[in-house]
C-alpha cells in the first residue's frame, strides 16, 4: 500500500508528557501537511514540510509544539508537555507540489490526553 | 478572509432518495476546489478536484460541479453506505488548504 502511512493510530498520554506522532508520505510525494481535527470542527492546517525544511508553520502553536521532516525517515510531530486541550485527531497529508495540489491524507493520530 | 461554508451541517435521506450538497468559498481566483469524504475514524479520503467554472466530475453516485460562488455535491439514489462526512476544501491565497466543516450525510436503509 502506498498511502500515506502514520503511527501510532492511537496514543495516550498524561498531563505533561511528550507525545510524538509520525508520518510517512505517499510514495513519490515530498510535500507534508500536518492538520488537527477537532469534534465538530473541520480540519485545522498546522504546518507545511519538505524534506529537511519547515515551509510554513503558522498554524502550529508556537509553544510545546514542533515539526520535522529529515532526509531519511518520517515527519514528526511532536508535542511536550501535553495538555488535556491537545485531545485531537491529527492528520497528516501528503502532495507531489505545492500549492493547489491534490492532498491525500492518512488514517489520522488519535490523541488523548488523561 | 479566505472562507469555506458547507450547508447542511447534517442530512438526513432515505435510501434511493437524491439530494445535494452545498460548499461555498470567498476565495478570490480559485485555484482548484477539492471533496473528501471522510467516515467516522478514518482520514479524509479524496474524491474530487475541480478546476474552473462549469466543471463536472462523477463517481459512482456522486457528481460534483462548480461555479464561480460555489460547488455541488449531487448524490443520486444514495444507499447506507454513502453515509460519512463530505468535505470541501480550497486553497487561500497564500497557498494553505481551508477546509469546510463538512455535511454529515446519514442514509436510512
Amino acid at each position: 500500500n502506498a498511502g500515506v502511512m502514520q503511527n501510532p493510530r492511537h496514543l495516550v498520554r498524561r498531563r505533561g508528557q511528550e507525545a510524538r506522532l509520525r508520518c510517512s508520505p505517499m510514495k513519490g510525494h515530498s510535500h507534508v501537511y500536518w492538520y488537527r481535527q477537532l469534534p465538530e470542527e473541520g480540519l485545522k492546517f498546522m504546518v507545511y514540510l519538505q524534506k529537511e525544511n519547515i515551509i510554513d508553520e503558522s498554524g502550529m502553536p508556537k509553544e510545546r509544539f514542533s515539526a520535522e521532516f529529515p532526509k531519511e525517515g518520517p515527519s514528526i510531530l511532536r508535542i511536550q508537555q501535553v495538555v488535556r486541550g491537545d485531545s485531537a485527531a491529527y492528520f497528516c497529508a501528503s502532495s507531489a507540489r505545492w500549492g493547489a495540489d491534490t492532498q491525500y491524507f492518512g488514517p489520522g493520530t488519535r490523541l488523548t490526553v488523561l | 478572509e479566505d472562507q469555506v461554508t458547507q450547508s447542511p451541517e447534517a442530512l438526513r435521506l432515505q435510501e434511493g432518495e437524491s439530494s445535494s450538497l452545498n460548499c461555498s468559498y470567498t476565495v478570490s481566483g480559485l485555484r482548484g476546489l477539492f471533496w473528501y469524504r471522510q467516515d467516522p475514524g478514518k482520514g479524509p479520503e479524496f474524491l474530487f478536484t475541480l478546476y474552473s467554472a462549469g466543471e463536472e466530475k462523477e463517481k459512482e453516485r456522486l457528481k460534483a460541479t462548480l461555479t464561480k460562488k460555489e460547488s455541488f455535491l449531487h448524490i443520486t439514489a444514495p444507499k447506507p453506505e454513502d453515509s460519512a462526512t463530505y468535505l470541501c476544501a480550497v486553497p487561500s491565497r497564500d497557498d494553505k488548504i481551508i477546509f469546510g466543516k463538512g455535511t454529515r450525510l446519514h442514509i436510512l436503509p
